[in-house]
């Protein structure tokens, strides 16, 4: 079967800086995904992956090693309203999206 | 720019009423339609998507169906609810045909509660 695991929930510091990991099986891999939820909210994207390596925007990173079925996602200088669930997908060989169940991410002042 | 409607945002219905779910989508042509639920806790569930008018694909058979009666209209639906059907409802759009960049667009989400 095919499988997402992320961490049901973290806590982290305003200012600090938080890994959020993701492993994927998966039958075939297309891409890896990062979106964010914020409660009640509709996910939006963050991030998209598809060659090993680490992408920058901003204030977050995404890291994939396909060769590991590993990603995650980096949050630098947390604020306040990074508090949110980040959901990690994989694109399948057949194009179809597995979604893990996400990352609750609590920030503490 | 291209944006994507959802409604109703809340809905509370009794057990065995229909129901009807409405996404539309604006500045684009052929979309690829999705309907997905979300459970508390769990990850996002694949209902139906759409790459055509017309065209729909269930993932999950249940008793929920999907139409699509124009290009950038999806609809989701019901004869009789079931109380399992509660849940947080997401329709979503990406570009027309087949990418592994194409990124999903969410709607602001449908909270059905079924009593």
């Amino acid at each position: 079967g095919q499988n997402i695991d992320q961490p049901t929930e973290m806590t982290a510091t305003e200012g600090a800086i938080v890994q959020i990991n993701c492993t994927y099986q998966t039958s075939g891999f297309n891409g890896l995904f990062w979106y964010q939820q914020h409660a009640g909210e509709a996910p939006t994207f963050l991030s998209y992956n598809v060659l090993d390596g680490l992408e920058e925007k901003g204030r977050f990173s995404s890291f994939l090693s396909r060769s590991k079925g590993y990603s995650y996602l980096l949050l630098k200088e947390l604020q306040m309203k990074d508090s949110a669930s980040y959901l990690c997908a994989v694109l399948d060989s057949n194009y179809q999206l597995i979604w893990g169940a996400g990352t609750k991410l609590i920030i503490k002042p | 720019s291209q944006t994507i409607h959802q409604w109703p945002a809340t809905l509370v219905q009794p057990v065995g009423s229909p129901l009807s779910l409405e996404c539309t989508v604006e500045g684009t042509s052929n979309p690829n339609l999705y309907w997905y639920r979300q459970a508390a806790g769990r990850g996002l569930q694949l209902l139906f998507y759409s790459v055509g008018i017309g065209q729909i694909s269930s993932e999950v058979p249940q008793n929920l169906s999907a139409s699509r009666p124009q290009d950038r209209q999806f609809i989701l639906s019901s004869k009789k609810l079931l109380l399992s059907d509660s849940g947080f409802y997401l329709c979503a759009w990406s570009p027309t045909g087949v990418s592994g960049a194409n990124v999903l667009t969410f709607g602001a989400g449908s909270r059905l509660t079924v009593l």
